[in-house]
């Protein structure tokens, strides 16, 4: 199993609250992923990183940030979360250039009351 | 908006019969990818197909693409209760991307 590591597994929290994801990996990759899963609507990309400090939008990106100072950690943060934002988070990484095979952390439940 | 969508959105098979899936997307692609997700999990990548490739295999698992209809098919053959599982097809743009697109998925039920 690819080395990522996603923290914490589930919170619930209160709208309005910051909330911090954290997706550590162990394999040098240096691509990275978050993603959201809601029914129906299968996987979203929320933001990804190319490098250290290099991160840009996916479809779904406001309302969130992302920050990665080191090549093992992609933090995903919601600076005032909503309702709308009770989802599974996935960070994703990979190593090959571009649009290559992804290996998936086993997902972040938040809950937003 | 999502670049693939999976059909059909649910299958129930019984044991030891196949099951197929497919994948219809709409801009041309660099290469497609099928996912499988058990429930409660991330994630696992099984197959990639290239634009230029029209079959794979790997085990049990058998996908085409037909980039003439944007389309692609995932065939596990001879199911077992261990298949039970979502599947996602991904795609990767032409363009230089780093990013794939996922659709919704299909849910499988194998029936012992």
């Amino acid at each position: 199993d690819a080395g990522i590591t996603q923290s914490p597994r589930h919170k619930v929290t209160e709208t309005g609250t910051p909330v911090t994801l954290r997706c550590h990996q162990t394999e040098n990759h240096r691509y990275m992923y978050w993603y959201r899963q809601d029914p129906g609507h299968g996987l979203r990309l929320i933001h990804y990183s190319y490098g250290v400090k290099d991160t840009d939008k996916g479809e779904v990106s406001d309302g969130y940030s992302v920050s990665r100072s080191k090549t093992e950690d992609f933090l995903l943060t919601l600076e005032s979360a909503t309702s709308s934002q009770t989802s599974v988070y996935f960070c994703a990484i990979s190593g090959t250039e571009g649009n290559g095979e992804l290996f998936f952390g086993e997902g972040s439940r938040l809950t937003v009351l | 908006s999502q670049q693939g969508e999976e059909d059909p959105q649910a299958l129930s098979i019984q044991e030891g019969e196949n099951a197929t899936m497919n994948c219809s997307y709409k801009t041309s692609i660099n290469n497609l990818q099928w996912y499988r997700q058990n429930s409660g999990r991330g994630l696992v990548h099984l197959i990639l197909i290239r634009s230029n490739e029209r079959e794979k295999h790997s085990g049990r698992l058998r996908v085409t693409l037909d980039t003439s209809k944007k389309s692609s098919s995932l065939l596990i053959t001879a199911s077992r209760a261990a298949d039970t599982a979502s599947y996602f097809c991904a795609t990767a743009l032409r363009s230089n991307d780093y990013k794939l697109s996922f659709g919704a998925g299909t849910t499988v039920t194998v029936r012992a």
